[in-house]
């Protein structure tokens, strides 16, 4: 099974300032990583996938990249509803994994 | 719009079984892999199983093969996880969730429903 692991798990941030979110991969997964947003109480949403496509409706403030197994979340300029856990998924290989969430706190 | 409703949820005892229903509505139904994915404050996200647009492929998690099947009726536009032999580790929000590729499986999840929880306590 392909460990997911992100880093930091609490990234606490002003708003208006740039935030950047790490996953690394266990072993190579491609391209085939995506990103989610979780808010309290609500399903998790697609923003990201083949590391770098966002999804119709996510803002031009997200963006992925990849360098290896080390892929890289960045939000340009929070906003106040950015705060919130973000998770990284591979679909490279069965099982389907996830990493742990990095949860974007306001400073 | 696209909209995914997961029902059954409730609170049951360990080695007894539940049934998850998800009904689908606003897109095709029949053209979409459809995943079940769990979540624990422990141990995040997690994911459980898929079943192909046409049932021709299921896989499971190994934390629930043998003791967890996913099954759909396309003709009623629903999806169901049938629970059974269940463990307190089991407890946890269930969602189904769409694959976003019509026709294939293994990607992403662009839509997700709002979840059912399953507890399993003595």
């Amino acid at each position: 099974e392909i460990v997911m692991t992100q880093s930091p798990v609490t990234l606490s941030v002003s708003p208006g300032e740039r935030a950047t979110l790490s996953c690394r991969a266990s072993q190579s997964v491609g391209s085939n990583l995506a990103w989610y947003q979780q808010k309290p109480g609500q399903a998790p949403r697609l923003l990201i996938y083949y590391t770098s496509t966002r999804t119709t409706g996510s803002p031009a403030r997200f963006s992925g990249s990849r360098s290896g197994t080390d892929f890289t979340f960045t939000i340009s300029s929070l906003q106040s509803e950015d705060f919130a856990v973000y998770y990284c998924q591979q679909y490279n290989e069965w099982p389907l994994t996830f990493g742990g969430g990095t949860k974007v706190e306001i400073k | 719009q696209v909209q995914l409703v997961e029902s059954g949820g409730g609170v049951v005892q360990p080695g007894r079984s539940l049934r998850l229903s998800c009904a689908a509505s606003g897109f095709t139904f029949n053209n979409y892999a459809m995943y079940w994915v769990r979540q624990t404050p422990g141990k995040g996200l997690e994911w459980v199983a898929v079943i192909t647009y046409d049932e021709s492929v299921k896989y499971y998690a190994d934390s629930v093969k043998g003791r967890f099947t996913v099954s759909r009726d396309n003709s009623k536009n629903t999806l169901y996880l049938q629970l059974n032999s269940l463990r307190t580790e089991d407890t946890a929000v269930y969602y189904c969730a769409r694959d976003r590729d019509r026709y294939q499986y293994g990607y992403p999840c662009d839509h997700w429903g709002q979840g059912t929880l399953v507890t399993v306590s003595s």
